[in-house]
């Protein structure tokens, strides 16, 4: 069974620009996780979906992060514009489902962003 | 708030045993999870305690105090692959029930 994926594995844009990553769970999964690690801090939660619908995005830093999962399959998540202070590691996470169960929650590798 | 602590690094010798303790003060708890992170690599998941006490998986196991807000990761006949950041995160109790938070994780080091 083929894990989360991620793509790309590393990005390296301008500040202005925008970049969008994408999200591939595990087949089958309803739950999906965006989390992001800025250098030297821990993993932080930025939000979760139930199939196409946003459950929780209390974590999105700001306006200028979009995540969308159309079809309730793939995500993306894009930033437009890029800001330096969003460099960091961009992971993605999938259960299978998402109550109060003891689901694991499966990484991806993530992305690594570097905004200069 | 929200705060999860861990030791930044540890260092242990080949064939010992190490714990790795994380402390947590959250508004709500529904689990705790260890991870194991190696550079460059996803986190990928070593256990999961809801109850208090001991689970045990081959060389790795994990212990939980509700009352104390504490953790620990205890690692058995380490090997020189166990070198990783060890993250600790906490499942928070929401209307989103899948909410973790993650400590910034302990790095550790075997040396031969």
């Amino acid at each position: 069974e083929a894990g989360v994926t991620q793509f790309p594995s590393h990005s390296v844009i301008e500040k202005g620009q925008t970049v969008t990553l994408r999200c591939d769970p595990i087949s089958g999964h309803d739950n999906l996780y965006w989390y992001r690690r800025v250098m030297g801090k821990e993993i932080k939660f930025l939000l979760h979906f139930v199939k196409e619908s946003k459950q929780d995005e209390s974590g999105m830093p700001n306006n200028r992060f979009l995540a969308e999962r159309t079809g309730g399959t793939y995500s993306t998540l894009k930033v437009q514009p890029a800001e330096l202070e969003d460099s960091g590691v961009y992971f993605c996470a999938s259960t299978q489902t998402g109550g109060v169960s003891t689901d694991t929650q499966y990484f991806g590798p993530g992305t690594r962003l570097t905004v200069l | 708030g929200q705060n999860i602590d861990q030791p930044t690094e540890m260092t242990a010798t080949e064939g010992a045993i190490v714990q790795i303790n994380c402390t947590y003060q959250t508004s709500g708890f529904n689990g705790l999870f260890w991870y194991q992170q190696h550079a460059g690599e996803a986190p990928t998941f070593l256990s999961y305690n809801v109850l208090d006490g001991l689970e045990e998986k081959g060389r790795f196991s994990s212990f939980l105090s509700r009352s104390k807000g504490y953790s620990y990761l205890l690692l058995k006949e380490l090997q020189m692959k166990d070198s990783a950041s060890y993250l600790c995160a906490v499942r928070e109790t929401s209307s989103s029930a899948s909410k973790i938070i993650f400590g910034s994780g302990t790095r550790l080091s075997i040396r031969p």
